[in-house]
């Protein structure tokens, strides 16, 4: 059964204090590692897709980094807009048209 | 272009009752997704379609059916309502094949009563 686990649950930062999170999979087969940013009372948005082990994809202040079990998502210097939650989900070879979530880690930006 | 709509917004059941989750698309995707969020959890996929006329079931279907009525709709039903489906439903779509991110729609807030 493939499994997606983030850590941590929720995460406190201060403005311009830079942090990452984690995303740790159990999958034979990994398709594809996707990352989307939640805000309250809306729907997922999508940020990145990772195929690879050793793959990097940014934007703005955010990076997307992955390895054979893990991806982080590192946030550098955050503002208070960043705050959201931050969904992984992966897609694998043998159910290439499902994806499967983790829980998620909700972001708090202080300024 | 405005990407993936649902209605209702919100929606109060009483136990039993049934009612149908409309969902459409104008990005001409292929594919397209249910998932119920619960509080504190990630999305739960519950029937995705890969294309025009096939349904599939994800991992949490009992209780609901779906319909994929054209390219651009995919309907979920709620037959006979239930506290447990207390949730917000998510409809999303994507173009499938290699290209696999999805976009979703705004929600509806379902509370059963």
């Amino acid at each position: 059964e493939d499994q997606v686990t983030q850590s941590p649950e929720a995460l406190r930062l201060q403005e311009g204090e830079s942090s990452s999170l984690n995303c740790s999979y159990t999958v034979s087969g990994l398709r594809g590692l996707f990352w989307y940013r939640q805000d309250p009372g809306k729907g997922p948005e999508f940020l990145f897709t990772l195929y690879s082990a050793g793959e990097e994809k940014e934007k703005e202040r955010l990076k997307a980094t992955l390895t054979k079990k893990e991806s982080f998502l590192h946030i550098t210097a955050p503002k208070p807009e960043d705050s959201a939650t931050y969904l992984c989900a992966v897609r694998t070879n043998h159910n290439a048209g499902k994806s499967t979530f983790g829980d998620g880690t909700t972001l708090t930006v202080k300024p | 272009n405005a990407g993936v709509t649902q209605t209702p917004k919100f929606q109060v059941l009483k136990t039993g009752q049934s009612m149908t989750l409309q969902c459409a698309q104008d990005m001409n995707h292929n594919s397209m997704y249910w998932y119920r969020q619960d509080p504190g959890m990630g999305l739960r996929l519950i029937y995705y379609s890969a294309s025009e006329g096939t349904t599939d079931k994800g991992e949490v279907p009992n209780g609901y059916n779906v319909s994929r009525l054209n390219k651009r709709e995919f309907s979920l039903r709620l037959e006979s309502a239930a506290p447990s489906q207390t949730s917000v439903y998510f409809c999303a779509s994507s173009y499938g094949g290699k290209e696999e991110t999805q976009y979703f729609g705004p929600g509806t807030r379902l509370l059963v009563l």
